[in-house]
């Protein structure tokens, strides 16, 4: 199983928001603020949306936001959009010889 | 525009090596700021960091502790470009793999390559 725990599914309605977590432990997520979040679209490859817990990349639109406290990482999508509809994973630096650890991914629906 | 072409066979035996490489195109593999990362991803074990290479004065590389034991990467200058080598594959090893660019080694991946389906099988 993935070293950071995600909802396997969260879903909303165009225009809603919704809140994507990422947990992890004081040796992750907890520790560093090197947290990340990327999107997935089927047979593509992920795509930087969140660096540095809260930063976007140049390009990213400012519907995206993400925060953390203590252990729990999360990410924002306002005004939910069809084509916001994707798998999302977080990541984090770690203090254990992996250096890099990912989450389960969620799966977000746009109903 | 920064490009990670990734190229290699999608089918390799058991026990065998597998190979995969990565070139790049609108960086350097020599940058002094950037690492060079593959990744894979599969059903059973998600989106899991194998390694990285990156050049300071030097090159260094660093594993994930998985696959310590079974990986080597390596950098080519002269074609710019990176590579993967993982010996002795099970169908486990079986994934997505995908290069990727870490700009400034904090561990966030901002350029990734097309990526490779690899299946392990006889």
């Amino acid at each position: 199983q993935s070293a950071l725990t995600q909802p396997a599914s969260v879903s909303g309605s165009p225009g809603q928001s919704i809140t994507i977590s990422c947990t992890g432990t004081s040796s992750d997520v907890g520790g560093y603020n090197y947290v990340s979040w990327y999107q997935q679209y089927p047979g593509k490859a992920p795509k930087l949306m969140i660096y540095d817990v809260s930063r976007r990349p140049s390009g990213v639109s400012d519907r995206f936001s993400a925060s953390k406290s203590g252990n729990t990482a999360s990410l924002t999508i306002s005004g939910l959009q069809a084509e916001d509809e994707a798998d999302y994973y977080c990541s984090s630096f770690t203090s254990t010889n992996s250096y890099v650890v990912f989450g389960g991914g969620t799966k977000l629906t746009v109903l | 525009q920064v490009q990670l072409q990734q190229s290699g066979p999608g089918l390799v035996k058991p026990s065998q090596t597998l190979s995969l490489t990565c070139a790049i195109s609108g960086d350097s593999v020599s940058s002094n700021s950037a690492a060079w990362n593959w990744i894979r991803q599969s059903p059973s074990r998600g989106l899991e960091w194998l390694g990285r290479t990156y050049y300071r004065s030097k090159w260094y590389n660093d594993y994930a502790l998985s696959v310590k034991s079974r990986i080597t990467i390596n950098s080519d200058t002269s074609k710019n470009q990176f590579s993967l080598q993982l010996n002795s594959v099970t169908p486990e090893d079986s994934a997505v793999y995908y290069c990727a660019r870490d700009p400034n080694t904090q561990r966030k991946f901002d350029l990734w390559g097309q990526g490779t389906l690899v299946t392990v099988s006889s």
